[in-house]
């Protein structure tokens, strides 16, 4: 069945640095995939999505790539901030109509000033 | 503003009771999801629903029940057969679209506690 693997957790980094969340995947067909952020007691929020190979999403800075040849998703930062504090979970979905998602174990990212 | 609304936030259960989730959206979307999350763990799926008066077990679906008798609403039942509810529950909702994979909305979850 369809898995994603992520970077075990917690990632501490401070104010300024470049972030990196390593995220690869196995799947048959042509996943979608997603990097959703969940701040502390709150549900999950969409935070950027790639639809096919090459593509590229990014949103408030942050990018991630979708690479077929190696299947990865790798979450990327150029300067991180403690308002970035969060788990950071990667999700493929590959079902057709039904969009059910399946989700790594999350990484914790701390950021401190 | 549209979105997902989860009631209560917070839930005690006693021992061999039977507990209800509310989930609400008005996002006009067809599909709805229920989740649970443990502590350093990913989400897992306990129930989906497409279409009003179907759903589907996920992979986590034993101790649980769900009824879809309108198309905003999506409750979840936690029974007392479930013998370890302790968890976040977060419920989500995404369009139905052929041949594309649509992201999923998430409400705020709800968080469930054995008293």
């Amino acid at each position: 069945g369809d898995s994603v693997t992520q970077m075990e957790g917690p990632v501490t980094l401070s104010e300024e640095a470049f972030l990196t969340i390593n995220c690869t995947y196995t799947a048959t067909g042509y996943p979608s995939l997603f990097w959703y952020v969940q701040y502390p007691g709150e549900g999950l929020q969409l935070l950027l999505k790639a639809t096919k190979a090459d593509d590229k999403g990014s949103n408030k800075g942050f990018e991630a790539t979708y690479r077929k040849e190696t299947t990865s998703f790798h979450l990327e930062k150029g300067s991180v901030q403690v308002s970035d504090s969060a788990v950071y979970f990667c999700a493929l979905t590959n079902s057709g109509t039904a969009s059910k998602l399946t989700f790594g174990t999350g990484t914790r990212l701390q950021v401190t000033l | 503003d549209g979105g997902i609304t989860q009631s209560p936030k917070y839930l005690f259960r006693k021992e061999g009771q039977n507990v209800t989730l509310s989930c609400e959206q008005n996002l006009n979307h067809d599909a709805m999801y229920w989740y649970r999350q443990d502590p350093g763990q990913g989400l897992r799926l306990i129930y989906y629903s497409q279409i009003v008066n179907d759903f589907q077990k996920g992979d986590i679906a034993e101790g649980y029940s769900v009824s879809r008798e309108k198309k905003e609403s999506f409750p979840l039942t936690v029974t007392s057969a479930q013998k370890n509810p302790t968890a976040f529950y977060l419920c989500a909702s995404s369009i139905v679209s052929q041949g594309s994979n649509q992201p999923q909305h998430f409400g705020d979850g709800t968080r469930l506690s054995i008293l």
